[in-house]
């Protein structure tokens, strides 16, 4: 079964600042990749979606991400970050409609 | 994209009793979702509930504590039965779109136990 690595549990970083929360996938086929983003006291909602075609994504509040298929990574990058952003964010990778989630990363954006 | 509404959006029960969450759809779809996400925690499926058959659970999960129903393409229910303090928890139902490789989430139940 799919399986999904968030590298880090929590990242600190200063308003305007640009960040970057790391993804890294295990599959033996072919996945869908999302970032989720939970507001505290939220559900999910949904930031940007890898389906296929072009490997770098844009979604919604400025974010971006990249699959790199031989690196088995989908990382979220953002250049300049609002105190707005800050929240949890889940990494996941969907498989025949079995979707898996990362442990979450806390991004805390400071003044 | 769906937009998923949730109720109760929170309770406090007491330990024994039973709790009946719903999930409504603005659109119809196959697949909805229940998942658990413990204090701190990333999130668990709990079942998959598709309309018309018995809903699919997951190991560590059984129909008897999470009983779960399906009664159209718009809408489902999850009972937490029998609670005690480890079930609190805040429980989310998705919508699942594309085939159902694509989630969309409700705002959740924040459940406690006491």
């Amino acid at each position: 079964a799919q399986s999904v690595t968030q590298l880090d549990s929590q990242v600190p970083v200063f308003e305007e600042a640009p960040v970057e929360l790391r993804c890294n996938y295990s599959s033996s086929v072919s996945v869908y990749l999302f970032w989720y983003v939970q507001y505290p006291n939220q559900g999910l909602q949904l930031l940007l979606k890898y389906l296929s075609g072009s490997t770098l994504v844009k979604g919604i509040n400025g974010f971006e991400a990249e699959f790199n298929k031989s690196q088995t990574s989908f990382h979220l990058r953002k250049p300049s970050v609002h105190i707005s952003d800050t929240a949890e964010y889940f990494c996941a990778v969907s498989v025949d409609n079995d979707m898996r989630f990362g442990a979450g990363t806390r991004l805390t954006v400071k003044p | 994209s769906a937009v998923i509404s949730q109720k109760p959006s929170r309770d406090i029960c007491q330990r024994g009793t039973s709790l009946t969450i719903q999930c409504q759809v603005d659109s119809q779809v196959t697949m909805m979702f229940w998942y658990r996400q413990q204090p701190g925690q990333s999130l668990t499926l709990i079942a998959t509930a598709n309309q018309g058959s018995e809903a699919t659970y997951e190991s560590g999960f059984v129909i008897d504590k999470f009983p779960i129903s399906r009664p159209n393409l718009t809408f489902s229910t999850l009972t937490v039965s029998n609670m005690s303090p480890e079930d609190s928890s805040i429980y989310l139902c998705s919508a699942g779109l594309g085939g159902g490789y694509e989630q969309y989430f409700g705002p959740g139940t924040r459940l406690t136990v006491t």
